[in-house]
This record gives structure tokens, sequence and C-alpha cells, in this order.
């Protein structure tokens, strides 16, 4: 049973244009929610967060969307580079020392 | 820091023989967390331990896979035997407790069971 679905496998865009990666969840006991980014052979490496409280999150290029009411958040890329190609992994966690539950992976494929 | 270390990087091995993957997790994180990334199921979470002690081991999916934390440095999760199913990379992952939401995670070990 999955709590968190990322439900598309795969994403191409054009260098310079958003990318925008989706999440959904199902457990409404989650507080907060992370990006994680994964390169071929290396392991994931933290991107960015959101609290449960906020509806979003900024660090430069990249945004984070959250709507609580539809379980759903995502990730906005803008502009989208050649070097951002790669496996991003949506995660949530119910309290601040419990567990991460991750998504599949969406793989992101961004074209010169 | 070195970060999270894992090894070894690649493991090939025959259906039925014993597999042990190790850990070294950041220096005075508490948590550690075994994770196996597949196709099918991404990145699904087998054990977690804080401060050595296993917390949950629902994910841990036969009696073949087992893991040990026998102190603050050190990990190992071992598969006995081994099936060609198992193929998969399994990764460790450390956090501290105190501060910070993410966790950090290693290379990974990419299992082959042949």
């Amino acid at each position: 049973d999955q709590q968190v679905k990322q439900n598309s496998p795969s994403l191409s865009v054009q260098e310079g244009r958003i990318s925008i990666l989706n999440c959904d969840y199902t457990n409404s006991m989650f507080d907060y929610f992370l990006w994680y980014k994964k390169y071929p052979a290396e392991g994931p490496t933290f991107l960015i967060s959101i609290s449960s409280i906020k509806d979003k999150n900024e660090d430069g290029r990249f945004t984070v969307f959250l709507n609580k009411s539809a379980k759903h958040l995502s990730l906005h890329i803008v502009p989208s580079q050649p070097g951002d190609s790669a496996v991003y992994f949506c995660a949530a966690r119910t309290g601040a020392n419990s567990k991460l539950t991750f998504g599949k992976g969406i793989t992101l494929s961004v074209r010169p | 820091d070195a970060g999270v270390i894992q090894s070894p990087r690649h493991e090939v091995t025959e259906m039925g023989q014993e597999v042990t993957l190790r850990c070294k997790p950041i220096s005075g994180h508490d948590y550690l967390f075994w994770y196996r990334q597949t196709m099918m199921r991404g990145l699904e979470l087998l054990i977690y331990f804080n401060n050595n002690v296993p917390i949950d081991d629902s994910g841990m999916p036969e009696d073949r896979f087992s893991a040990k934390m026998p102190n603050a440095s050190f990990s190992t999760l071992k598969i006995q035997p081994s099936e060609p199913r198992d193929s998969a990379v399994y990764f460790c992952a450390s956090r501290a407790s105190a501060g910070g939401y993410g966790y950090t995670f290693g290379s990974g070990t990419r299992l082959t069971v042949v």
C-alpha cells in the first residue's frame, strides 16, 4: 500500500522550461514533506522540504507547493537545466522522529 | 566528514549464498536506516535503528533478512540464503535526532544474485 505516490515514472522537458514533478499522498498524518534527488550510482540527496503548515517553500530555482486538501504536492524547477536530469523522490513523515516514506521516484530528463 | 560509507559497492553472488552488506553512519547520528530500491517498489524501508536499537523491522521481507547494529559506528544487513529476487540496490542512511529533517544516504550497494 503506497502512502506516497508518484504516478508518472518519467518526464522530459526542454532546457530553460519549467519542470513540474507531482506527488500524491494518502496519510493525513504526514506533517513534513521532502524531495530528494538521485544521480546514477549515487545515493539520494536532500533537495527541498516543506512543513504541512505551509503551502509553499522556495529555494533558488526549486519551489515546492503543498495542497493539503488535495493531499498533493509538486516540485517546480525553473528554469530547468541539463544537470537537473536525475531521479526525484518525494518523501513524507508523520512526526519529528518518525521514518520517511518514499514514493517510487520520477526520472527527469532535461534536453539541451 | 566522509558521509555515510557503505561496502561493498557491488556484490554478485550465487543463489543460496550468504550476503553481508555493511554501513558506517555519520559520526554523531543516532538514527540508521536500511532501504532497498527496486523499479517496482521504489525506495522501501527495511529496518531502522535508534541508538543502536532496532525500532521498526516491519519492512524486512522475510526471515532470510537480518540486520544488526553492534555499536554506533557500524551496521550490517545480512541475507541468508540469497535469492535472485533480492537483487536490488541497498542504501544505508543516517540522521541526527537533534536538528534537521533529512537523511544522509550512502552511495548504496548494488546486489546481483544469479
